[in-house]
């Protein structure tokens, strides 16, 4: 059975720092790319970042260097670096498995970690 | 790279038929036939519904189908069951400077 658990996620001021992680298990996690997703409370869902089983990465415009997307197989892993946190980066942050068939095919999702940003 | 652009909310009685429709641009759903649709439950993750426009993985009712036309996608919900009321979200493949778009979302309400 195919698994993804984030954790990671809490309470930061504005300005401040949180590593997102996500614990892959029930699939071969290196052969499989792997994307987060952001959603604001009572907002709708927001793709941010996507890294390949080779390591090609790609970030939302809003990202702007601020975020850094990264795994390590070895530990079945994927992780999200926030930095520069702003009040508006508040939300759910979901890692959501890329099934390799083609594209827009994120087939299993985690249940989501909670980034609060707030003084 | 914009939001695509979904209705904020459709509804229909059960045993009715609904479509959500995904408008996007040349660059997005209207240049690949990478759409997809996830429904998500309030305080649950996503769930993949639909991919590549049309397909259904394993496990998800015959009952939604996708299409496209154009720049625009649709999801069709068939035989309307109470179980469906959710939020739908449309995704692309943009060549756009990122990888993918979300759509603005649509609120499913079965009366």
């Amino acid at each position: 059975e195919v698994q993804l658990v984030e954790s990671g996620g809490g309470l930061v001021q504005p300005g401040g720092s949180l590593r997102l992680s996500c614990a892959a298990s029930g699939f071969t996690f290196s052969s499989d790319s792997m994307n987060w997703v952001r959603q604001a409370p009572g907002k709708g869902l927001e793709w941010v970042s996507y890294i390949s089983s080779s390591g090609s990465i790609y970030y939302a415009d809003f990202v702007r260097g601020r975020f850094t997307i990264s795994r390590d197989n070895a530990k079945n892993s994927l992780y999200l670096q926030l930095n520069s946190l702003r009040d508006e980066d508040t939300g759910v942050y979901y890692c959501a498995r890329d099934s390799g068939s083609g594209w827009s095919n994120l087939d299993y999702w985690g249940q989501g970690t909670l980034v609060t940003v707030s003084s | 790279q914009s939001a695509l652009t979904q209705p904020a909310s459709v509804s229909g009685s059960p045993g009715q038929s609904i479509t959500i429709s995904c408008t996007g641009t040349s660059s997005d759903v209207g240049a690949y036939n990478y759409v997809s649709w996830y429904q998500q439950h309030p305080g649950k993750a996503p769930k993949l519904m639909i991919y590549d426009v049309s397909n259904r993985p394993s496990g998800v009712s015959n009952r939604f189908s996708g299409s496209k036309s154009g720049n625009t996608a649709s999801l069709t919900i068939s035989g309307l069951q109470a179980e469906d009321e959710a939020d739908y979200y449309c995704n692309s493949y943009t060549r756009g400077s990122t990888l993918y778009v979300f759509g603005t979302g649509t609120k499913v309400t079965v009366l």
